[in-house]
């Protein structure tokens, strides 16, 4: 069964510092990973997603991820953080033999001060 | 690009009592889902319809929980009758294709308090 995991529940960054908000990941086959954000009392807002090729992927807003298989990682990076960053981040995996569920983390709330 | 329409946005009932979800997908979009997110938990997939035919449907607790997408296209999802326990946001999505590709996006979710 796919599963993924969020270590951390919160993290704290100040702005315009680096920021890294971790993720791992269990598949039987190659994975499908995705990154969403969540704003209070909104849906889920889809950020990028590593489907193959290129280990380091862009996204939305200025975020990125870096795909490790080896370490079954897929951390979100952004290189200087902003307070409207400040949100829920879910990372998620689908994989082919776990058809086309798609199995997300617990969450990580990410809190950007000034 | 109009998004994914979920109604109502709030509803709070009593528990024992019925309620029902709609949702609209984004046109075109023939892969649908219903995920129930609890407070501080990731989103837990409930059923997958692909246009009118469901997927997945092996999380959905079926003594209590129904959903159906007669058309092809809104879905409704309905609770007979509800727990204390399924207090939580329930969230629509949709996809465009039926490959592992393709992102889902998501509404806004309809946040469900049961008393």
């Amino acid at each position: 069964a796919q599963s993924v995991a969020q270590p951390e529940d919160q993290v704290n960054v100040a702005e315009g510092n680096p920021l890294t908000v971790k993720c791992t990941y269990s598949v039987s086959g190659n994975p499908y990973l995705f990154w969403y954000v969540q704003y209070p009392n909104r849906g889920l807002q889809f950020l990028l997603k590593y489907i193959t090729g290129d280990n380091l992927v862009k996204g939305s807003y200025g975020f990125e991820a870096e795909f490790n298989k080896s370490q079954t990682s897929f951390h979100l990076k952004k290189p200087s953080a902003l307070v409207s960053d400040s949100a829920l981040y879910f990372c998620a995996v689908r994989d082919v033999i776990g058809g086309n569920m798609l199995t997300f983390g617990g969450g990580t709330r990410l809190m950007v001060k000034p | 690009e109009a998004g994914v329409a979920q109604s109502p946005r709030y509803k709070i009932i009593e528990k024992r009592q019925s309620v029902a979800f709609w949702c609209n997908p984004i046109s075109g979009h023939a892969t649908l889902y219903w995920y129930q997110q609890i407070l501080g938990q990731g989103p837990k997939l409930l059923i997958q319809f692909q246009n009118n035919g469901v997927v997945d449907d092996s999380q959905l607790p079926k003594d209590r929980f129904s959903a159906e997408r007669l058309k092809g296209v809104d879905s409704t999802l309905k609770i007979q009758p509800a727990k204390l326990e399924d207090s939580a946001v329930y969230l629509c999505a949709s996809k465009a294709l039926l490959d592992m590709n393709t992102e889902a996006f998501f509404g806004q979710g309809t946040r469900l308090t049961v008393v």
